[in-house]
């Protein structure tokens, strides 16, 4: 079965990176994306960008376009978010999903949550 | 970039009730719209995707409808299990947009 599942909870000051890991299972890894979507605390949810898993090509959304930088590890199907120059309003949960083409986001992680905090 | 506005961020209903959610493009989006729901601390679920089509395993008692730039998501029949909160998505090749969430509250 599709499974993406996460590393664990994070805590970071301001200013600094944090690298959120999906390491995925169940199917062919190359033959997908991989958007990521965060969530702060009572709010709605947010796209941040994705990445094809086949070529590593990105695309970010301009609220975190230079600070976000999505990789993959093909060897392991693995995918990486690492956000830069932490700020508070950067506390959120992280999630991790499966993209397929044209078509909306159908398996995702359990969620990353990253609290930025002096 | 296109922007996505639900209405009502928030619903009052009773177990049994018919529940209509709306969902307006800031451009038209032809089909291109996805329904999710998400109940506190889990992953959102899609629920109904290129507007109308039902995701597997959902069931019957969930139905969207529209195109171009106005969209609803219908509950016909609320269940219990059905209060969460519901986003809508436009989905392209490479940009998603969320709109900002409605959540289904008890009466």
């Amino acid at each position: 079965q599709v499974q993406l599942v996460q590393s664990g909870a994070e805590v970071k000051k301001p200013g600094a990176s944090v690298r959120v890991s999906c390491r995925t299972s169940g199917y062919t890894f190359t033959n997908y994306g991989i958007s990521w979507v965060r969530q702060a605390p009572g709010q709605g949810l947010e796209w941040m960008g994705w990445i094809n898993a086949f070529n590593g090509d990105t695309h970010y959304a301009q609220t975190v376009q230079g600070r976000v930088t999505m990789t993959t590890d093909t060897s392991t199907s693995t995918a990486y978010m690492e956000l830069k120059s932490l700020r508070s309003d950067d506390t959120a949960v992280y999630y991790c999903a499966r993209r397929p083409a044209m078509a909306p986001f159908d398996y995702w992680g359990q969620g990353t949550l990253v609290t930025v905090s002096s | 970039d296109i922007q996505m506005t639900q209405s009502p961020s928030t619903l009052s209903a009773s177990v049994g009730d018919r529940v209509t959610i709306t969902c307006r493009a800031s451009q038209s989006i032809s089909s291109w719209l996805a329904w999710y729901q998400q109940k506190p601390g889990k992953a959102p679920k899609v629920l109904i995707y290129k507007a109308s089509s039902l995701e597997s395993g959902v069931p019957s008692r969930f139905s969207g409808s529209g195109s171009g730039t106005e969209f609803t998501l219908t509950i016909s029949g609320l269940q219990l299990d059905d209060f969460a909160t519901y986003y809508c998505q436009h989905y392209n090749t490479y940009w998603w947009t969320f709109g900002q969430g409605t959540k289904v509250e008890i009466k």
